[in-house]
């Protein structure tokens, strides 16, 4: 059973351009996590998601920032017009329950 | 509020030595609770985590931690450390399902020989 796979690991995007983060959870797996980690800063919940359906997105910035999670295939966090302040790394962790989670590697999101 | 409190933003410990790392917590309902570790440009792996029973939990890599409610605290102790035991500890608080998990700061660790 793979873990949580995120892609890309890194990714640069110049000032106002999309940034697509992909999260594959764990096998068998129906709840999904985003979390961001700035420097020198713990992780901050942006997103609580199960399959097609945002049980809590108290975490997510109230524009530019979306999430979701398809019946099929991975969940996608998107950012639209990047700026730099969005420069960080994105984690994505995944539980069969929503107990216990599963962390991907992180994508790590350089705004030039 | 829920939240999550870990004092110590960074220690130093020489190699061999023992090693207490605290966690402060503040949540609203049965807390369940976890220590997580990260490398550098790594993600985050569980060493243990306390869902209820026994105070007292076993971890990975020779790690334990101990609930202690009147406390609100879950402080992780390693007998003797080891220098790969170098890396950014977080605990974090939450539900048994259904809500999201609140991380602390972290605590850096340093292992010197």
């Amino acid at each position: 059973n793979a873990g949580v796979m995120q892609n890309p690991r890194h990714l640069v995007r110049r000032r106002g351009q999309e940034a697509r983060l992909r999260c594959s959870p764990m096998k068998g797996h129906s709840h999904v996590y985003w979390y961001r980690q700035l420097p020198e800063e713990g992780l901050k919940f942006m997103v609580y998601l199960q399959k097609e359906n945002i049980i809590d997105e108290s975490g997510m910035p109230k524009e530019r920032f979306s999430a979701e999670f398809p019946k099929e295939g991975p969940s996608i966090l998107r950012i639209q017009q990047v700026v730099r302040g969005d420069s960080a790394a994105y984690f994505c962790a995944s539980s069969p329950d929503g107990g216990q989670a599963f962390f991907g590697q992180g994508t790590r999101l350089t705004v030039v | 509020a829920q939240s999550v409190t870990q004092p110590d933003i960074h220690i130093t410990v020489s190699e061999g030595a023992s090693l207490e790392l605290r966690c402060n917590y503040s949540y609203g309902a049965t807390p369940y609770l976890f220590w997580y570790v990260q490398s550098p440009g790594q993600g985050l792996q569980l060493l243990l985590k306390y869902f209820s029973g026994d105070t007292l939990v076993q971890g990975i890599k020779g790690f334990e931690a101990e609930f202690k409610r009147s406390q609100s605290s879950f402080n992780l102790r390693k007998p003797s450390v080891h220098w790969s035991d170098a890396a950014e500890y977080f605990c974090a608080v939450g539900a048994r399902t259904g809500n999201q998990f609140y991380f602390g700061t972290g605590t850096s660790l340093t292992v010197i020989p």
